[in-house]
């Protein structure tokens, strides 16, 4: 899988929004870019992925950029409860693994 | 749905003990993979099945690590014997393969502390 470059932490502040970047500038045509989320002391969990066009659901939202070569996580509003470690990820289209990066651990301030 | 479920949930042991993690994975998902997630080297994919039949084990540490599907709603990962350097959080995901996102499900993991 290509790999993705993500800074290691973030700061925000309470109800205001978070733009989490990754590059991937070696992403092939078939990969499908996945971002999950790690809070203390759980597992991970899906927030939201894309292939070309940007994406929104429930949790954030996912921008691409035209070349495919980075993409944004978004959350509109952060709260107390978005701290965690997020993770961008690339998956082919035929693969069957994903293989977690260091992430980027985002701390959110009351 | 319950989600993935392990047991137990944490585990002290001490070196050269047999330990065996439990998985039931999410009701009708077709694929399940067993991750190890530590401070020094992340989390990582040690194995994983689809359909009950082990795909890629090539993330195994060594021999005395061992996994097991015998059907679709139960899997173990077996430790033995047991180093302090296994200590970790083990977590256990599933998927249904064949949906366009191919969502992996985390369980809450078992927390691994060998003496």
């Amino acid at each position: 899988d290509a790999k993705t470059t993500q800074p290691n932490s973030m700061e925000s502040n309470e109800e205001e929004p978070v733009h989490l970047p990754c590059n991937h500038s070696t992403i092939s045509g078939t990969d499908y870019i996945h971002w999950y989320r790690q809070l203390p002391s759980q597992g991970p969990e899906y927030v939201i992925h894309g292939l070309t066009s940007n994406v929104n659901n429930r949790m954030a939202s996912l921008a691409i950029a035209e070349d495919r070569k980075s993409s944004t996580l978004i959350l509109h509003r952060a709260t107390l409860r978005d701290a965690a470690v997020y993770y961008c990820i690339l998956r082919s289209n035929a693969g069957n693994m994903l293989t977690f990066g260091g992430g980027t651990r985002l701390m959110v301030k009351p | 749905d319950a989600g993935v479920i392990q047991s137990p949930r944490h585990e002290v042991t001490e070196m050269g003990q047999e330990v065996t993690l439990r998985c039931k994975p999410i009701s009708g998902h077709n694929s399940l993979f067993w991750y190890r997630q530590t401070m020094m080297r992340g989390l990582e994919l040690l194995i994983y099945f689809n359909n009950n039949v082990p795909i890629d084990d090539s993330g195994m540490p060594e021999d005395r690590f061992s996994a097991k599907m015998p059907n679709a709603s139960f899997s173990t990962l077996k430790i033995q014997p047991s180093e302090p350097r296994d200590s970790a959080v083990y977590f256990c995901a599933s998927r249904f393969r064949g949906t366009p996102q191919e969502t992996q499900y985390f369980g809450p993991g078992t927390r691994l502390l060998v003496l």
